[in-house]
């Protein structure tokens, strides 16, 4: 039973070009979470998400960065016009349902922006 | 949102050593979960634990959720616990879902 899948593991932006994150929850998981890991720091809530539904977006940078969870697909955390502020680690997470449930995170996404 | 904090900050412990791991929150919980992170920035489940004591191997934790904190026992530590531990919890009054907010962690260093 494959845990939750990111991928890539390590991507390499130059400031200004766009980075997709994806994200594809446990067999059976229909609830995401986007947290980030700047340096040295705790993981940051970013996003909640349903399939098709932004259920949370409380924690999101209100400009260049959207997330989705189609009805067919990996959840995509996407990240516009790339700063070397946006350099950090992106984990996503999935449970099987709102409540009372762990959480399942994945191995993560390292973004360096150069 | 319901506050998390992590004691101690750092620890360093020779091999063989046991330590103890403390996490407060500030409102009561339906989830509580800890996690280790490794020094290959892997983030690990260790326990699912809203309530109660758990144990795994040299690892166990309890959580006592009607005084609002929870300990993370480590005994006969090896390097290999080395890494950051995190203590995750979601408060009862949280409408997003079993959205975890995270403690600032615990350094843990063991020295052979």
């Amino acid at each position: 039973n494959a845990g939750v899948m990111q991928n890539p593991r390590h991507l390499v932006r130059r400031r200004g070009q766009e980075a997709r994150l994806r994200c594809s929850p446990m067999k059976g998981h229909s609830h995401v979470y986007w947290y980030r890991q700047l340096p040295e720091e705790g993981l940051k809530f970013m996003v909640y998400l349903q399939k098709e539904n932004i259920i949370d977006e409380s924690g999101m940078p209100k400009e260049r960065f959207s997330a989705e969870f189609p009805k067919e697909g990996p959840s995509i955390l996407r990240i516009q016009q790339v700063v070397r502020g946006d350099s950090a680690a992106y984990f996503c997470a999935s449970s099987p349902q709102s409540y009372n449930s762990p959480l399942h995170f994945g191995n993560g996404t390292r973004l360096t922006v150069t | 949102g319901i506050q998390v904090e992590q004691s101690p900050p750092d620890l360093i412990l020779q091999e063989g050593a046991n330590s103890t791991l403390r996490c407060n929150f500030s409102d009561s919980v339906n989830n509580l979960q800890w996690f280790h992170q490794n020094p290959w920035g892997q983030l690990i489940n260790l326990f699912y634990i809203p309530s109660g004591t758990k144990q795994n191997g040299r690892l166990s934790a309890t959580t006592v959720a009607t005084e609002r904190y929870s300990l993370l026992y480590i005994s006969s530590s090896q390097t290999t616990d080395s890494g950051v531990y995190f203590c995750a919890a979601n408060s009862l009054k949280e409408t997003s879902g079993s959205r975890l907010t995270f403690g600032e962690g615990t350094q843990l260093t063991v020295n052979p």
